[in-house]
């Protein structure tokens, strides 16, 4: 399986920072790589897909780039409804696997 | 726009039984496989199976196998989950995910095995 290993598992920040994530996967997987923000008791809401594709809706200060096995994703000007958990997952092989997790809080 | 919606979520006994299934739309379902994804209370997020875009083939986490199978009804656009011998560690958001980056897209079901 690929492993997905994302950093930081936590994070505090103020609103208007600039808020960077990590993913490295265990080995190289293409653009197959994907982004979602969570918060409590809601669903995974998808914000990037295939490395660096906004989803609709999604707002431009998301961004996201990467190649073979280390992605990023970046929160320009934090907003306060930015503050959640934000997973990584790769689709490139099967079985999918995710990211731990980096949980954004507020300074 | 895409859409997967999931349903067959409950309260069920160790033991017990359970369908989900995941309406999906808004895109050409029969040409990508499907996968399930769930999540437990407080934790992170788990694959549990995925079928063949044409049903031939399927694969399942350890976790999960000879207890769930997963299956599909291109006609329809649905995809489902079988669940047998159901475990409390089972208790889970239970989510579809699929199209080309096999992305979830639903609000997920709700499982919970309890006694």
């Amino acid at each position: 399986d690929i492993q997905m290993t994302q950093s930081p598992s936590f994070l505090s920040a103020s609103v208007g920072d600039r808020v960077t994530i990590t993913c490295r996967a265990s080995q190289s997987i293409g653009h197959y790589l994907n982004w979602y923000q969570q918060k409590s008791g809601k669903a995974p809401k998808l914000l990037i897909y295939g490395t660096s594709n906004l989803q609709n809706g999604v707002p431009s200060r998301f961004s996201a780039i990467g190649s073979g096995t280390d992605y990023t994703l970046t929160i320009d000007s934090l907003q306060p409804e930015d503050f959640a958990t934000y997973y990584c997952q790769q689709s490139y092989r099967t079985p999918l696997t995710f990211g731990g997790g980096t949980k954004v809080e507020i300074k | 726009q895409v859409q997967m919606v999931e349903s067959g979520g409950g309260v069920v006994q160790p033991g017990g039984s359970l369908r989900l299934s995941c309406a999906a739309s808004g895109f050409t379902f029969n040409i990508y496989g499907m996968h399930w994804v769930r999540q437990a209370p407080g934790k992170g997020l788990e694959w549990v199976a995925v079928i063949w875009y044409d049903g031939t083939q399927e694969f399942y986490a350890d976790s999960v196998k000879g207890r769930f199978t997963i299956s599909r009804d291109n006609s329809k656009n649905m995809l489902y989950l079988q669940m047998n011998s159901l475990r409390v560690e089972d208790t889970a958001v239970y989510y579809c995910a699929g199209q080309e980056m096999a992305t979830i897209r639903g609000q997920g079901t709700q499982v919970t095995v309890s006694s």
